[in-house]
């Protein structure tokens, strides 16, 4: 079965400090690939994606994510996180591009001072 | 430039009682609509989508139903909650023929 993971659960990282948050999926073709993030009590939102092309992606906020075909893998990373950036960030996967996403579980990011 | 309204925000309904929940979008045409709920400390799970009036697609088999009376809102029903309905249900949107989804605010809902 098609499967999107999320390894980490929760991460706390300091401010000023990078971070890295890992996505790995199953399957055989490149699907695409999303990353959100949730506030506390909000929906989510689009901080970047992955369709074809450079395998290094721009989003939002400061944010880029690299997939790696070999790895199944689409970490995304930021390098100087902000008091800002805590929040739930999921990971997502279209497998056939009809428009249905598959999400990871998540992973909680606590910043500290 | 495109938004995406639900309400209530909020909503305690007793077990047993109805539900609607209601998604509507603004500055599209015929956009694919979606349904998602997300469970206490677990990710989001597709419950139904729609790419027209009419056309409603279920994921998974459940307590709720879904429903497209017009190009731009989507409702979410029950006819008798379960305690298990509890959760956080987000609409979400995306252009015809397009992959990248939107998300509503969320609705919030306790089942007691």
């Amino acid at each position: 079965a098609q499967s999107v993971t999320q390894p980490d659960i929760h991460i706390t990282v300091s401010e000023g400090a990078s971070l890295e948050l890992r996505c790995n999926y199953s399957y055989g073709a490149t699907p695409y690939l999303f990353w959100y993030v949730q506030s506390p009590g909000q929906g989510l939102q689009l901080l970047l994606k992955y369709f074809s092309g450079d395998t290094l992606v721009q989003g939002i906020k400061g944010f880029e994510a690299e997939f790696k075909r070999s790895q199944s893998s689409f970490n995304l990373r930021k390098p100087s996180v902000h008091w800002s950036d805590a929040a739930e960030y999921f990971c997502a996967v279209d497998w056939s591009s009809w428009g249905k996403l598959q999400f990871g579980a998540g992973t909680q990011v606590v910043v500290t001072p | 430039s495109q938004t995406i309204h639900q309400w209530p925000a909020t909503l305690v309904q007793p077990v047993g009682s109805p539900l609607s929940l209601e998604c509507t979008v603004e500055g599209t045409s015929n956009p694919n609509l979606y349904w998602y709920r997300q469970a206490a400390g677990r990710g989001l799970q597709l419950l139904f989508y729609s790419v027209g009036i009419g056309q409603i697609s279920s994921e998974v088999p459940q307590n709720l139903s879904a429903s497209r009376p017009q190009d731009r809102q989507f409702i979410l029903s029950s006819k008798k909650l379960l305690l298990s309905d509890s959760g956080f249900y987000l609409c979400a949107w995306s252009g015809a023929g397009e992959e990248t989804q939107y998300f509503g605010p969320g609705t919030r809902l306790l089942v007691l």
